[in-house]
């Protein structure tokens, strides 16, 4: 099945710098690749995603783009603040609708 | 709709006792998904359903998970027997079959002891 796979596990990042987070996936067929931010004590919500079909994609101060030939995916939020405080999960969805996490990145802004 | 219930949000049993955990997916959608989160190991998928089918249960650590999904509205994710090292935060979550937004539920917390 597919193996997604983040890093760095941790990222501090100074209030109003940007934060990176990359993640690498196995399975060339899958097509969905969602971005999802869990705060302490929460469920986990989708805040962005993007399709196979598609290189970038932005929404306000986060963006993710897509890398197919290499096979991984990142979010970019610029203009960190403290509510970005969170964890972060990637995810790839396959054919099938099976949908894998990776292990989580746990940002800290820095006021 | 409510979104996607679980019960119990808290569970506390004894090493040795069976489990139930239980899901009420969105209405109108076609995938559940049962994972499991922990510190070590982040958000594991245990098993999916598809139109109420299990379509991959390798993530189910061992023959003592069990899930069943009767119907469109109900799913259950058994323990038997429980033990320590089930301890855990187990999300059940729902959506549309073809790659959009899959809804999670609030979470169980179960403690073994």
């Amino acid at each position: 099945g597919e193996n997604v796979e983040q890093h760095p596990s941790t990222l501090s990042v100074q209030e109003g710098d940007s934060a990176v987070i990359k993640c690498t996936y196995s399975d060339s067929a899958s097509n969905y690749f969602p971005w999802y931010k869990q705060e302490l004590g929460k469920r986990p919500q989708l805040i962005i995603d993007i399709r196979s079909n598609v290189g970038e994609k932005k929404d306000q101060r986060i963006a993710v783009t897509l890398n197919k030939t290499a096979k991984h995916f990142s979010l970019h939020i610029t203009e960190t603040q403290p509510e970005d405080s969170a964890v972060y999960f990637c995810a790839a969805s396959d054919g099938n609708n099976r949908l894998a996490f990776g292990k989580g990145n746990q940002v800290v802004v820095i006021p | 709709d409510a979104g996607v219930i679980q019960s119990p949000r808290h569970e506390v049993t004894e090493m040795g006792q069976e489990v139930t955990l239980r899901c009420k997916p969105i209405s109108g959608h076609n995938s559940l998904f049962w994972y499991r989160q922990t510190m070590m190991r982040g958000l594991e998928l245990l098993i999916y359903f598809n139109n109420n089918v299990p379509i991959d249960d390798s993530g189910m650590p061992e023959d003592r998970f069990s899930a069943k999904m009767p119907n469109a509205s109900f799913s259950t994710l058994k323990i038997q027997p429980s033990e320590p090292r089930d301890s855990a935060v187990y999300f059940c979550a729902s959506t549309l079959m073809g790659g959009v937004e899959a809804f999670f539920g609030q979470g169980t917390r179960l403690t073994v002891v």
